[in-house]
Parts: C-alpha cells; structure tokens; sequence
C-alpha cells in the first residue's frame, strides 16, 4: 500500500492565489522527490529533497522536507494556469528498489 | 532524443486474451518499472527491475508478468487479462536505483472488455 499521504486530493485555486500540498509518512524518509503530470500526459520529474529541513526553489514552487524527514510540502506562488495538473510526491522503498508514489493531488486554476 | 517509448498508446481487448505491453529505454538506464495508474490511487508499482535479469513484485503485481532480457527492454504481459485491469499504465526508467529521477513512458491505456 502507498506510503505517504497526500493532501489534499483536489485543489481549486483563483489564478494569482498560493496553495500548499502535503506529503506525511509515518516513518523516516532517505530522500522524496516530487512529479508533475499534466492532463493527459506523463509524470514528470521535479525535484528531490534529500537533507532534513531542506528548503529549493524552482521559481514560483518552493519543496520543503522537514526536519523529521516525515513530511514535505510543495507552495505554488501566484498561480497560474499553467499550474494546472497532479502533483505527486514519491518515496524509495526497501533499500531503495520500489518506489512508492501518493494519490496525487490535482490543481485546477480558475482565471 | 533521450526517451522511453511504450507501444501500443491504446488498446482494447477482450478477457483472456494475453498481449504485451513494450517498453524501450535509450538511456542505457539500470533501474525500470510498471506502475498502473487509477482515479484516487496514484501511481501503484506493478514491478521494478534493478537490471539484466533481475525482476521483483512491486505493490500490485497479480495478474502481471515481466521480463528484463536485455537492459534496454522490459515488457509487461497480460496472460489473461480481466476487466479489473483496465487502467493507464506507465514504464518508467531511472539511472541507478529508484531513488532517483524516474523518466516515464507516454502511457498505454488499457481497456480490457
């Protein structure tokens, strides 16, 4: 079963708003790293955070791991409609063979 | 162009007929995997390959069959497909282990009637 929860499910967000979405493991993560998927395309590679309390940025999205190493969270400044899409967050598993992803959450912007 | 291709994009099928699902890499990546991807559940690992004949389950894995012959090929076979396994499905490959950059296929969406 998956591994992280992510939160929330479904965002729907003004155009210029921020929004937040969360990653929690009940255990210690080695590292997370972050997908993008657009409507009707593929995941795609965003980040990896791997230090506790790290904190990257990549324009408008800022990823953050906690200092626990248990959680993580992905800001959006200033939304824009090329936001849109799902979000996931995954995690490495047994010695780093399985690679367990959330259930995504998926931003709709309305302009 | 560095990729990963699956073939075919779409397909519909009837129970019990086998058919295979191809995946290529030309990164001369170690690691590659399945996953099915459904409304409310993510992305769930069918199985992972950490290279040239060496193949284990991942979360979901009944009903599924792969094989890893060569290091940039790693297909995934339906012996007889149901209706439960109508979903989207996508290879991906990673340089090393899983814990780094995955780079996903297209997807292949599966309809099996």
């Amino acid at each position: 079963g998956q591994q992280v929860m992510q939160i929330p499910q479904y965002q729907h967000v003004q155009e210029g708003e921020d929004f937040t979405t969360y990653c929690n493991s009940s255990t210690t993560l080695s590292n997370i790293q972050w997908y993008k998927q657009r409507p009707g395309g593929h995941p795609v590679f965003l980040i990896q955070l791997v230090k506790s309390g790290e904190v990257k940025k990549q324009k408008r999205l800022t990823f953050q791991f906690g200092e626990a190493k248990k959680n993580s969270s992905l800001h959006i400044t200033a939304t824009q409609t090329t936001d849109v899409g799902t979000y996931f967050c995954a995690v490495p598993l047994t010695n780093d063979y399985k690679l367990s992803f959330g259930a995504g959450t998926t931003v709709t912007v309305r302009a | 162009e560095a990729q990963v291709t699956q073939n075919p994009r779409y397909l519909i099928t009837v129970t019990g007929k086998k058919l295979t699902v191809t995946c290529s890499q030309n990164m001369n990546h170690e690691y590659m995997s399945w996953y099915r991807q459904d409304p409310g559940l993510g992305l769930r690992q069918i199985y992972y390959s950490m290279n040239v004949e060496v193949t284990d389950k991942g979360d979901v894995p009944e009903g599924y069959k792969v094989s890893r012959k060569e290091k940039r090929n790693f297909p995934l076979i339906l012996e007889s497909p149901s209706p439960n396994q109508t979903s989207l499905y996508f290879c991906a490959s990673s340089k090393g282990l899983a814990s780094n950059e995955q780079f996903f296929g297209p997807g292949t969406r599966l309809t099996v009637l």
